[in-house]
């Protein structure tokens, strides 16, 4: 069964560097999500990427966030300068053309700020 | 008013029993609801759709109420393996499908 994947599954990082996490979404679907849920907080919903570009993005989605889709498969999310608050799962999410409010998520990447 | 909200439970019960979780949403333009099941520390995963007319898979019963924006889900039959967090979701079906989680509510089944 097709499934997303998520590289790296853990990512440590110290305050104020960039980091770039990685997915690559189910091969035929269109939508592409990324998704955060800090420790014991809910799921919330960052950014939505279709056709190349961000359909909507959250209030948490602000400039030190961007995605990317450098190539037919990759899905990225990029953040510049870290904060200690940007620790969290990291969730990206994909889905067709058709069935686009049924998402599939990917493991996810656990991003620690230090 | 919080969008999407679950009782957080936990809900402990003995393997073999009912149990049901109760969701309610504000937005009454939310067009499609799903019940996900969220293992500690991993992805959300898809358990079922929610339709107005109701829907069954398995052991698994999911109910929507437009009308009080309420949805249902009720496992019978409880296994070990069921012990996880469920995740109320539902979409907007604007131009981006995002999807708004709930909280999560946390079963725990015994033996």
């Amino acid at each position: 069964e097709p499934e997303v994947t998520q590289t790296p599954s853990h990512q440590v990082t110290q305050m104020g560097q960039e980091v770039i996490l990685r997915c690559v979404p189910i091969s035929n679907h269109l939508y592409f999500y990324w998704y955060r849920q800090i420790l014991g907080q809910k799921v919330e919903f960052l950014v939505s990427f279709y056709n190349n570009e961000i359909s909507e993005k959250s209030e948490i989605f602000d400039d030190q966030f961007s995605v990317e889709r450098p190539d037919g498969s990759n899905f990225t999310l990029k953040i510049r300068s870290t904060k200690l608050e940007d620790s969290a799962m990291y969730f990206c999410a994909s889905s067709t053309g058709v069935r686009k409010d049924t998402q599939y998520f990917g493991p996810g990447t656990r991003l620690t700020v230090l | 008013r919080k969008e999407v909200e679950q009782d957080p439970g936990p809900f402990n019960v003995p393997e073999g029993a009912t149990v049901a979780f109760n969701c309610t949403y504000s937005n009454s333009a939310s067009q499609s609801f799903f019940w996900y099941r969220q293992d500690c520390r991993k992805e959300p995963k898809l358990l079922m759709s929610v339709y107005s007319s109701g829907n069954e898979d398995g052991r698994f019963t999911a109910q929507l109420n437009r009308a009080s924006q309420y949805i249902s889900l009720l496992i019978r039959d409880s296994k070990l393996s069921d012990s996880a967090t469920y995740l109320c979701v539902v979409n907007l079906r604007d131009s981006s499908y995002k999807l708004i989680f709930g909280s999560g509510t946390r079963l725990l089944v015994r033996p």
